[in-house]
């Protein structure tokens, strides 16, 4: 069965300071991968999605950047961070299906 | 662009109660999705629905998508305990480009033992 996994669960950084926040998908192959944002009040915002290896397409203009180096492997990163990136962020994939599956997600706190 | 506006915004029900949460498009709907969120957590997949008119239901938990495949309606039928959380609604976004989901702003429901 496909299971996906987003790591570290909670996050606090400085302003200023970088990010990197991974997601690996096991039990599919080529899936299609999405980082997703929930800010407070705000709802889930789509910020990249993945059609494979290398092929990042962003969503929303910010201070945030996506890498795919592997077929099941989402990055999201920043160089400074922001007080306005702290959020909720949730990784998901599809493969076939219409519906996206979603990982537990990351709470990011920036300070 | 497509926005998903759901209501009500949160609801406080006691057990036992039935309850109704919906989500209405400013476009025409290709695919629906209801996702349940416990607060800090991933979203679970509930159902999809695509079809006007469509209804599933799972467990005492069913969704309906209106002919127009405008609105949708989530319902619950004797709430419990268990069904506490953040109900979103999602959607194609793009006239059904697979994966770009729009989500609402959510529904928050506690229930009342």
């Amino acid at each position: 069965s496909q299971t996906i996994h987003q790591w570290p669960a909670t996050l606090v950084q400085p302003v200023g300071s970088p990010l990197s926040l991974e997601c690996t998908v096991e039990g599919t192959s080529n899936p299609n991968l999405y980082w997703y944002r929930q800010a407070a009040g705000r709802g889930l915002q789509l910020l990249f999605y993945s059609v494979g290896i290398g092929q990042i397409s962003s969503e929303v203009p910010q201070n945030l950047s996506a890498s795919r180096p592997q077929d099941r492997q989402f990055i999201l990163s920043s160089k400074k961070l922001l007080l306005s990136d702290s959020g909720f962020y949730l990784c998901a994939w599809s493969a076939g299906q219409p519906e996206a599956f979603f990982g537990q997600g990351t709470r990011l706190t920036v300070v | 662009s497509q926005e998903l506006e759901q209501s009500p915004q949160s609801l406080i029900v006691q057990e036992g109660k039935n309850l109704t949460i919906n989500c209405t498009s400013s476009k025409t709907l290709y695919g629906l999705y209801w996702y349940k969120q416990k607060y800090g957590e991933g979203l679970i997949f509930l159902m999809m629905l695509q079809k006007g008119g469509e209804e599933k239901s799972h467990e005492k938990i069913t969704a309906k998508l209106d002919e127009k495949k405008q609105q949708s309606s989530l319902h619950i039928t004797a709430s419990q305990p268990s069904h506490a959380g953040i109900y979103l609604c999602g959607a194609d976004g793009n006239g059904g480009s697979q994966g770009n989901l729009i989500f609402g702003k959510g529904t928050k429901l506690s229930v009342k033992p």
